[in-house]
């Protein structure tokens, strides 16, 4: 019930395409969604987030998809850049009982330039 | 602020010793938690305190592994005796409610080798 799943496990696009990492879920007692990014060597950073209230955020180049009846969400990264690659966690967390993240086993995201 | 400081930010031992891996949250923060990364089983909750107080530890492996915080500003997490199957990189992140409204911000993990 916490698990979340992601996919692809790892991602070559070519500079100024788009990257599209999924991510699905199955507890429905999960009500926030955020993605993080990782380089090597550091810790995950928050990069956005979304509520199950809206259906789509944008940050820049960074916008999340919800889908809350297929219990779904993703992240597209659009005209990628070689400094977007790293790895990319989805993650969910739930407002009662356990409630710190529960992230996705990550997608390795290669931008070539 | 510095962030989150994790020390050291590598260690090798042998397996059967102790080891201790510590975590200093940002100022202001009220929850810590403790993640383990590997390849195989990703990032994985051990442990999180709120207001210095540990709230759900199920996911710490086993009595091997504990962890304490006797303050805000400081944690450690302990393993006694370790075991190869321990390597793993392991972080501590910090932030402001468990409700990460803010988002966890995370240290830059210490990378721990047992041979």
């Amino acid at each position: 019930q916490q698990q979340v799943k992601q996919s692809p496990q790892s991602l070559i696009v070519q500079k100024g395409g788009i990257s599209i990492i999924n991510c699905a879920y199955e507890n429905t007692a999960f009500d926030y969604f955020p993605w993080y990014q990782q380089f090597p060597g550091k810790g995950p950073a928050l990069l956005i987030a979304i509520r199950p209230d809206v259906s789509e955020k944008k940050e820049g180049r960074f916008t999340i998809s919800f889908n809350k009846s297929a219990k779904q969400f993703s992240l597209h990264i659009m005209d990628s850049q070689p400094g977007d690659s790293a790895t990319y966690f989805c993650a969910a967390s739930r407002n009662t009982g356990r409630r710190a993240l529960t992230f996705g086993s990550g997608t390795r995201l290669q931008v070539q330039p | 602020d510095a962030g989150v400081i994790q020390s050291p930010r590598h260690e090798v031992t042998e397996m059967g010793q102790e080891v201790t891996l510590r975590c200093k949250p940002i100022s202001g923060h009220n929850s810590l938690f403790w993640y383990r990364q590997t390849m195989m089983r990703g990032l994985e909750l051990l442990i999180y305190f709120n207001n210095n107080v540990p709230i759900d530890d199920s996911g710490m492996p086993e009595d091997r592994f504990s962890a304490k915080m006797p303050n805000a500003s400081f944690s450690t997490l302990k393993i006694q005796p370790s075991e190869p199957r321990d390597s793993a990189v392991y972080f501590c992140a910090s932030s402001f409610g468990d409700r990460q409204s803010g988002g966890y911000t995370f240290g830059s993990g210490t990378r721990l080798t047992v041979v």
